[in-house]
């Protein structure tokens, strides 16, 4: 059984650039849920697909948008960075039947400069 | 919206029994979940309460009480590499899809 992967590990951009980050879910799950972590805190949900279809998303503006593919794979894109943006970008993959149940990634650490 | 609401910090010594307490505020409840994280690693799924009471998996064990909207994570013979941050997670009962962590309580195991 394959777990959560996620690339880059590490990724420097300067403010306003645009960044994409993926994350390839764990062999039969189909739900991809993404998480901002900030030094000292608790993931934060950005968004969920399931199916190729957003299903839910947190308080984050739209120039933070996503995908999934068919293979049930996802990419966050982040438009616009800011300073602030800078943070462990978590990527968890579930079902729907288990959907307490999430596997989370290694994650991806942005830093904006 | 949700809220969660967990102690910053707790410490104990090898092979003594600790609680992590969990309280919340939700719109629409689906039940409770605990992950762990160690510093630089992915949080790892320790446990969930869908319905009162206490459920055990090995040296862990879960705590649920829907009434009083609490929750508690409870950790017997600790080891050393028990020391990591353990989060309260719930979903959103109004945001399908959508969970809400707590900010972590980091726990220190001395020798």
């Amino acid at each position: 059984e394959t777990g959560v992967t996620q690339s880059p590990t590490h990724l420097i951009k300067t403010r306003g650039q645009q960044v994409t980050l993926r994350c390839s879910s764990q062999s039969g799950h189909n739900t991809v849920s993404w998480y901002q972590q900030a030094l000292g805190q608790g993931p934060q949900f950005i968004f969920q697909y399931y199916r190729e279809e957003e299903n839910g998303r947190g308080n984050f503006p739209p120039r933070f948008s996503g995908l999934q593919f068919p293979n049930y794979s996802s990419e966050l894109n982040v438009n616009a960075l800011e300073l602030d943006d800078s943070a462990l970008y978590l990527c968890a993959s579930s079902t729907p039947d288990l959907p307490y149940e999430q596997y989370f990634g290694p994650g991806t650490r942005l830093t904006v400069t | 919206g949700q809220s969660l609401e967990q102690p910053s910090e707790v410490t104990a010594v090898e092979g003594a029994i600790v609680q992590i307490n969990c309280t919340y505020q939700t719109s629409g409840f689906y039940g409770l979940s605990w992950y762990q994280q160690h510093d630089g690693g992915a949080p790892t799924f320790l446990s969930y309460n869908g319905l009162d009471g206490l459920e055990e998996t090995g040296r862990f064990s879960s705590f649920l009480s829907r009434s009083d909207s609490y929750g508690y994570l409870l950790l017997q013979e600790l080891q050393m590499k028990d020391s990591a941050s353990y989060f309260c997670a719930v979903r959103d009962g109004t945001n399908a899809g959508k969970s809400t962590f707590g900010d972590g309580t980091t726990l220190t195991v001395k020798p």
